[in-house]
């Protein structure tokens, strides 16, 4: 299948700071990307749609200022959560497809905010 | 109502025994449906697709049931290594992936 890379693999930040999120897709265009965070023993839960080039849509929930997606190529896509708080702390996982098929996924992203 | 429903399981099983899980969705305008498996503190992993006529890899069969609005994922000859939990994944009438919670399935020895 087509490779998503997202990295870092995990972080641990102070509260207060924000953290910066990549998901590049290494094989393929995506024109959309996902970002879904989950927490422990729950299913993923979809935080923002992104196409490229467009602002991202943000699930009803989610803050767009806290959560900053910015898809400027169809290779890349970020999510910096910015001001961190503990109960931020999640797996954050993108998603990315080039049609409308099966999307793949990144690693994912442990954050940990102490 | 949830968009997509699972039992969250665990199924506990014996190695060798079959098993199956059912995934039922809401949106009865969803356009394509996969099953994903997860293992703890890893990414969901793409395990197949579900097509209309069903379809089958392996030990693993999929089917689709649009009337009932319900997709099912069948294992036999259940592994040890098949432990891990199996996510349910509808694409709605946006093409947007929904996941379901997933079901854990633990194989013993």
């Amino acid at each position: 299948g087509a490779v998503v890379s997202q990295h870092p693999s995990w972080v641990i930040c102070k509260s207060g700071t924000s953290v910066k999120i990549e998901c590049r897709s290494l094989d393929f265009q995506a024109t959309t990307m996902f970002w879904y965070r989950q927490f422990p023993k729950q299913s993923l839960m979809l935080m923002a749609t992104s196409n490229e080039g467009s602002k991202a849509t943000y699930e009803q929930g989610v803050e767009k200022d806290k959560f900053l997606i910015n898809h400027a190529s169809l290779t890349l896509s970020t999510l910096t959560v910015t001001s961190a708080h503990p109960e931020d702390s999640s797996f954050y996982i993108c998603s990315a497809r080039e049609v409308i098929t099966e999307a793949f996924f990144g690693q994912g992203t442990r954050l940990t905010v102490v | 109502r949830k968009e997509v429903e699972q039992d969250p399981g665990p199924f506990n099983v014996p190695e060798g025994a079959t098993v199956a899980f059912n995934c039922t969705y809401s949106n009865s305008a969803s356009q394509s449906f996969f099953w994903y498996r997860q293992d703890c503190r890893k990414e969901p992993k793409l395990l197949m697709s579900v097509y209309s006529s069903g379809n089958e890899d392996g030990r693993f069969t999929a089917q689709l049931n649009r009337a009932s609005q319900y997709i099912s994922l069948l294992i036999r000859d259940s592994k040890l290594s098949d432990s891990a939990t199996y996510l349910c994944v509808v694409n709605g009438g946006s093409y947007i992936p929904t996941f379901g919670r997933g079901t854990s399935l633990i194989v013993h020895p």
